[in-house]
C-alpha cells in the first residue's frame, strides 16, 4: 500500500486562482515528519516545509499555507493567488522509522500548471 | 552559503559502461543521500552516507555504489550501465544523518541527468 498518496496527478489553473494540493499519508509511528518540496523544470528539489507529528498548527508563508490534520492523515498545501512561477511538480514526503533508520518516502508528485 | 552542487549536470553513456557522479554538500552538512528519479518509478532512495560510512541503503542492485570522503563530498558509481539506469540522479545533504533520529531536512542539488544509449 502506498504510504504517501498524492491523488492529483496534474492540476491546471489560471493565474491568480487559489489551488490546493492534497497529500494523504499512512504510518503507524507516533513520531514522524512530513515535508513538501517543489521541483521546477530545472530539476532541483526545493524544500518548502517540514512538520513533525506533534505540531498540528497550520502554517502560512506568504502565499503558501499548509493544513496538517492527523485525524485524516493529511497534509495539504494551498497556494493563494497562484502565479506562473508556481508551475512545478510538488512532492509530499513522509519520514518514518524503518527499524533503526529513517527514510523519506515520497509521493508520486502533483504537476501544477499555472496558465497566464 | 553555497548550495549542494553536482557534477556533471548531463551525461551520455552507452550500455555496459560505468559512470561516476559527484556531489558536494552544503558547507557544514555531514550527511549525503542519493536518489534516482525516473518518470515511471518516481523518486527512489539509493543510499545515505554520514561520516564516510553508508548508514542506509535502498533497494538497488550492487551495481550502484557510493562513497563519502572526509570533507563530506560524495560520489556514486554505477557499473555495467543498463538502459533502465537513464534517470535524474539527485544528491541531497543534511546537517546530520537521518539514521540518528529522522526528520532531518534534506537540501537537494540540481541533479545529474544520465542518458544510457
Amino acid at each position: 500500500a502506498q504510504k504517501v498518496t498524492q491523488a492529483q496527478t496534474e492540476i491546471s489553473v489560471v493565474e491568480k486562482e487559489d489551488v490546493t494540493l492534497d497529500c494523504v499519508y499512512e504510518t503507524r509511528d507516533t513520531t514522524y515528519y512530513l515535508f513538501w518540496y517543489k521541483q521546477p523544470p530545472s530539476g532541483e528539489l526545493v524544500f518548502l516545509i517540514r512538520r513533525n507529528s506533534f505540531d498540528e498548527q497550520n502554517e502560512i508563508s506568504g502565499r503558501y499555507s499548509w493544513n496538517f490534520q492527523k485525524s485524516t492523515s493529511s497534509f495539504n498545501f494551498t497556494i493563494t493567488a497562484s502565479q506562473v512561477v508556481d508551475s512545478a511538480v510538488y512532492f509530499c514526503a513522509l519520514s518514518e522509522a524503518k527499524g533503526s533508520n529513517y527514510q523519506l518516502i515520497w509521493g508520486a508528485g502533483t504537476k501544477l500548471i499555472i496558465k497566464p | 552559503k553555497a548550495g549542494v552542487t553536482q557534477t556533471p549536470r548531463y551525461l551520455i553513456k552507452t550500455r555496459g559502461q560505468q559512470v561516476t557522479l559527484s556531489c558536494s554538500p552544503i558547507s557544514g552538512h555531514r550527511s549525503v543521500s542519493w536518489y534516482q528519479q525516473t518518470p515511471g518509478q518516481g523518486l527512489q532512495f539509493l543510499f545515505e552516507y554520514f561520516s564516510e560510512t553508508q548508514r542506509n541503503k535502498g533497494n538497488f542492485p550492487g551495481r550502484f555504489s557510493g562513497r563519502q570522503f572526509s570533507n563530506s563530498r560524495s560520489e556514486m558509481n554505477v557499473s555495467t550501465l543498463e538502459l533502465g539506469d537513464s534517470a535524474l540522479y539527485l544528491c541531497a545533504s543534511s546537517l546530520v544523518s537521518n539514521y540518528q533520529g529522522g526528520g532531518e531536512t534534506q537540501y537537494f542539488g540540481p541533479g545529474t541527468r544520465l542518458l544510457v544509449l
